[in-house]
């Protein structure tokens, strides 16, 4: 049981590159997000989906797009990477309601030259 | 509008003694969830403890607790007996309608021996 898988763990893009961040599940959780962690921020949510076959936006969606391929992927991509989307991408997952508490990935740190 | 506040930055206390981290929310719903998270220097996030807006009890795990003041919209952490190993970033969240999760920018706690 591996909980929340994320990858890869560093990535290192010059601005205009494109890449995507890949996160996969297997606790048969319906919901999934993405956040990103800048200093002094805390955490943002970028995108998340409720449920297989639904995305909704975050916070701090601008720059970024996601897909939910089945029940256990939710993948982020960056079309066109900027400077300013350096920075250390969380994937989580939750069941859909209660008290149930998300479980992250162990985050992908991403520099954007 | 939706948000969570964490108003100290970094927080020192004595080992073997309690500490509080303050944590203050805002949100129109009548159901939400309210969560805490532990992040090491290693990074990962980890859950702590949860409280239900309807749960009339204050949460407890082991060492923490939860004091949830539902009139002053307050959520504040109290970890007792404070360990070295408790020196991290902690992290309030709120779980609101739709299930999406807004982070509080966090509080850097040091435990001095």
């Amino acid at each position: 049981n591996a909980g929340v898988t994320q990858t890869p763990k560093f990535q290192v893009l010059k601005t205009g590159q494109s890449m995507t961040l890949q996160c996969a599940q297997d606790m048969n959780h319906n919901s999934m997000y993405w956040y990103r962690q800048d200093p002094g921020m805390g955490l943002r949510l970028i995108y998340y989906s409720a449920s297989e076959g639904t995305t909704d936006k975050g916070e701090v969606p601008n720059g970024y797009n996601v897909s939910r391929l089945n029940k256990r992927e939710f993948s982020l991509r960056l079309e066109s990477a900027a400077p300013s989307q350096t920075s250390v991408y969380f994937c989580a997952s939750s069941e859909t309601s209660g008290g149930n508490e998300q479980f992250f990935g162990p985050g992908t740190r991403l520099t954007v030259l | 509008a939706q948000k969570i506040t964490q108003t100290q930055p970094g927080m020192f206390v004595q080992e073997k003694e309690a500490v509080t981290l303050d944590c203050t929310y805002d949100t129109s719903d009548q159901s939400y969830g309210l969560f805490w998270y532990k992040q090491p220097s290693s990074g990962e996030m980890i859950f702590l403890i949860y409280q239900g807006s309807y749960d009339e009890q204050n949460a407890t795990e082991g060492r923490y607790s939860l004091n949830f003041q539902k009139a002053r919209k307050s959520a504040n952490l109290v970890i007792s007996a404070s360990q070295l190993g408790d020196s991290a970033m902690y992290f309030c969240a709120m779980r609101v309608t739709g299930n999406q999760f807004y982070f509080g920018t966090g509080t850097s706690l040091t435990v001095i021996p």
